[in-house]
């Protein structure tokens, strides 16, 4: 199957800074990129979906300029999170679709620690 | 409430047994996806079945999709302690205005 990696794979940051997650496809052209939280021992939770060159569109609850995204390329996506705070700490996961297929390849996941 | 709910919540069998896992869904649907996730990890796809189909087969895993119910079942058979994991079904309705939503899930636990 495709293969999509997140980078960093676990973060720890003080409150108050921003942090950067990059999420990209590596064997395939990602023309929709998703996002997702997931907090412990729950499903996930769609934050924002992202067509490359457009702008994102949030789900409802989900502060938009909180979470900056960015889909810059058919193989990049980046995910934001601005002024962190404890309760943002959570994992986020990426996934992408592309081509003829409906599937979502996910990446791997990256665990954000606010302290 | 959710769009795609899973039952049972969590299941624990023994190692050569079968487990059913179920999902529900409220919305009609493009298509529905099964997804294992193991501790802390990212998700892997297992099986996506189209709303015109009715059953499909991967390996030891065979998925249903019931549309006039609303409901999809996960069978793994033969289990191995390497399925325990969570297992999640996740809706596309992007036709009918809604994103993909994951359910609850299924934790699953073999026991050898």
């Amino acid at each position: 199957g495709a293969v999509v990696s997140q980078h960093p794979s676990r973060v720890i940051c003080k409150s108050g800074t921003s942090v950067k997650i990059e999420c990209r496809s590596l064997d395939f052209q990602a023309t929709t990129m998703f996002w997702y939280r997931q907090f412990p021992k729950k499903s996930l939770m769609l934050m924002a979906t992202s067509n490359e060159g457009s702008k994102a569109t949030y789900e409802q609850g989900v502060e938009k300029d909180k979470f900056l995204i960015n889909h810059a390329s058919l193989t990049l996506s980046t995910l934001t999170v601005t002024s962190a705070h404890p309760e943002d700490s959570s994992f986020y996961i990426c996934s992408g679709t592309g081509g003829s297929t409906d599937t979502q390849y996910f990446g791997p996941g990256t665990r954000l620690t606010v302290l | 409430s959710q769009q795609g709910e899973e039952d049972p919540q969590a299941l624990s069998i023994q190692e050569g047994e079968n487990a059913t896992m179920n999902c529900s869904y409220k919305t009609s649907i493009n298509n529905l996806q099964w997804y294992r996730q193991n501790s802390g990890r990212g998700l892997v796809h297992l099986i996506l079945i189209r709303s015109n189909e009715r059953e499909k087969h991967s390996g030891r895993l065979r998925v249903t999709l019931d549309t006039s119910k609303k409901s999809s079942s996960l069978l793994i058979t033969a289990s191995r302690a390497a399925d325990t994991a969570s297992y999640f079904c996740a809706t596309d309705a992007r036709n009918y205005g809604q994103n993909f939503v994951f359910g609850p899930g299924t934790r699953l636990s073999v026991l050898p």
